[in-house]
């Protein structure tokens, strides 16, 4: 079972930054959170993963919690394009390539 | 660079009958996956594999079997198809060794139709 809650949908304004939030309450010390998102019929893309500090990339950035109870997944400026499902999947980062375990996801929509 | 390929993209077959589905990658890349994707379940894990010749059950592995002789390809093979099996399947790989995991590259994907 997935060790995430994300809520089921989301909308956004196109150019503005969508904030989508994941809460993993029971994630432990050695287990990271990643970010991925499929658009419509594509495979899963990685996006941006951390263990507990706030990490940014081209895509994205990453900020959790100090508690690592919960974390935001940030797209500063969100187009048409972002319209995807993103899942955020907590994963034991000591055991090697531990397959990956999707929940259901968020659906953000970026509307123009 | 081509990545990581699936084949075929799409595919209908009937039941009993035995497909295969290939997926090969071009990174050398340790470890491969394959997923399936219903609406509804999100994705969820068929079978992996940590090296050619080592392979691991993942959480729906029934009715299905692979195979990895060569580290670049890891078909995918449906015994005797049934209609549950309709889906569509990703093939993903990853590297090994870092700390925290490795990102997964994901395939395009199969859609099959099992009538």
């Amino acid at each position: 079972d997935a060790k995430t809650t994300q809520p089921t949908s989301m909308d956004c304004a196109e150019g503005r930054a969508a904030n989508l939030p994941c809460n993993h309450s029971t994630i432990s010390g050695n287990e990271y959170v990643y970010w991925y998102r499929q658009i419509h019929s594509q495979g899963p893309q990685y996006i941006i993963h951390g263990l507990k500090n706030n990490e940014t990339n081209e895509m994205a950035s990453l900020i959790i919690t100090e508690d690592r109870k919960s974390s935001t997944l940030i797209l500063p400026h969100a187009t048409l394009r972002d319209t995807a499902v993103y899942y955020c999947i907590v994963r034991d980062g000591n055991s090697g390539n531990t397959p990956l375990v999707f929940g259901k996801g968020t659906r953000l929509s970026v509307i123009a | 660079d081509a990545g990581i390929t699936q084949s075929p993209r799409y595919k209908i077959t009937e039941t009993g009958r035995q497909v295969t589905l290939m997926c090969h990658q071009t990174w050398s890349h340790s470890y491969m996956f394959w997923y399936r994707q219903d609406l509804g379940h999100g994705l969820r894990l068929i079978y992996y594999s940590a090296a050619a010749d080592i392979t691991d059950k993942g959480e729906v592995p029934d009715g299905y079997v692979v195979s990895r002789s060569k580290t670049e390809n890891f078909p995918l093979t449906l015994e005797s198809a049934t209609r549950s099996q309709t889906s569509v399947y990703f093939c993903a790989s990853s590297e090994s060794g870092a700390a925290g995991g490795d990102t997964q590259y994901f395939g395009p994907g199969t859609r099959l139709t099992v009538l």
